[in-house]
């Protein structure tokens, strides 16, 4: 089973600044099956990012998704107060199963 | 539009199994690709993928419970329904279902259901 690892796990920014996120999966994932999800406190996670780097509909194009291989990473180009969330990857493509990083907690500096 | 609810008690002892609904609308699990998965998520901790099934009975389980879980489809109720067995207190958790586009591409879980909160304890 693919395990994935994000990092940091906390990060504490401004307004307006840039955020960089970090999924590693212990074993290479197919690019097309690597995807990001943000939640917010008592709400169910939301799409942003699916096959890497394809925004999911709605999406704002400040999000932004990279990777391939067992390095992927989400970019959020400049925060905004509603991207205050936390992040999940997950790898969908892979057999036995689907998986998801522990997450990663985008705070207000 | 696509909506999907999750149902099924919000406690259960331990040792018991626990039957959860996802009953859902703006799709159908007779259309070719289509999947219904479930997730959860223990209060304050990550999520966790546990189960998911396809327009053609196709079912997929996380490895590590797999002995625990049966997922089934009712397509004329479009309802999914996840059985959990022999619960324990540390399945206490938000428990999600979401809808698979298809299974020919690459989107995952696109739409979620609200989640509901199950408690185990005796």
């Amino acid at each position: 089973e693919i395990v994935l690892t994000q990092s940091p796990g906390t990060l504490s920014l401004s307004p307006g600044e840039r955020a960089t996120l970090s999924c590693r999966a212990s074993q290479s994932v197919s690019s097309s099956y690597l995807a990001w999800y943000q939640q917010k406190p008592g709400q169910a996670p939301r799409l942003l990012i699916y096959g890497a780097s394809s925004r999911a509909t709605g999406i704002p194009d400040r999000f932004s998704g990279s990777g391939s291989g067992t390095d992927f990473t989400l970019t959020i180009s400049r925060l905004e107060p509603e991207d205050f969330a936390v992040y999940y990857c997950q790898q969908y493509g892979s057999s036995p199963g689907w998986t998801f990083g522990q997450g990663t907690k985008v705070e207000i500096k | 539009q696509i909506t999907l609810k999750e149902s099924g008690p919000t406690l259960v002892k331990p040792t018991q199994t626990l039957t959860l609904t996802c009953t859902f609308s703006g799709f159908s699990l007779s259309t070719s690709g289509v999947g219904v998965g479930w997730i959860r998520q223990p209060p304050g901790k990550a999520l966790e993928w546990l189960a998911l099934i396809y327009w053609n009975d196709d079912k997929r389980y996380s490895p590590s419970l797999k002995s625990r879980l049966t997922i089934t489809k009712d397509t004329s109720k479009n309802q999914v329904v996840l059985t959990m067995t022999n619960m324990d207190p540390v399945d206490t958790a938000t428990y999600y279902c979401a809808h698979i586009p298809t299974i020919f591409g690459v989107v995952p879980f696109d739409y979620w259901g609200q989640g509901t909160l199950v408690t185990v304890s005796s």
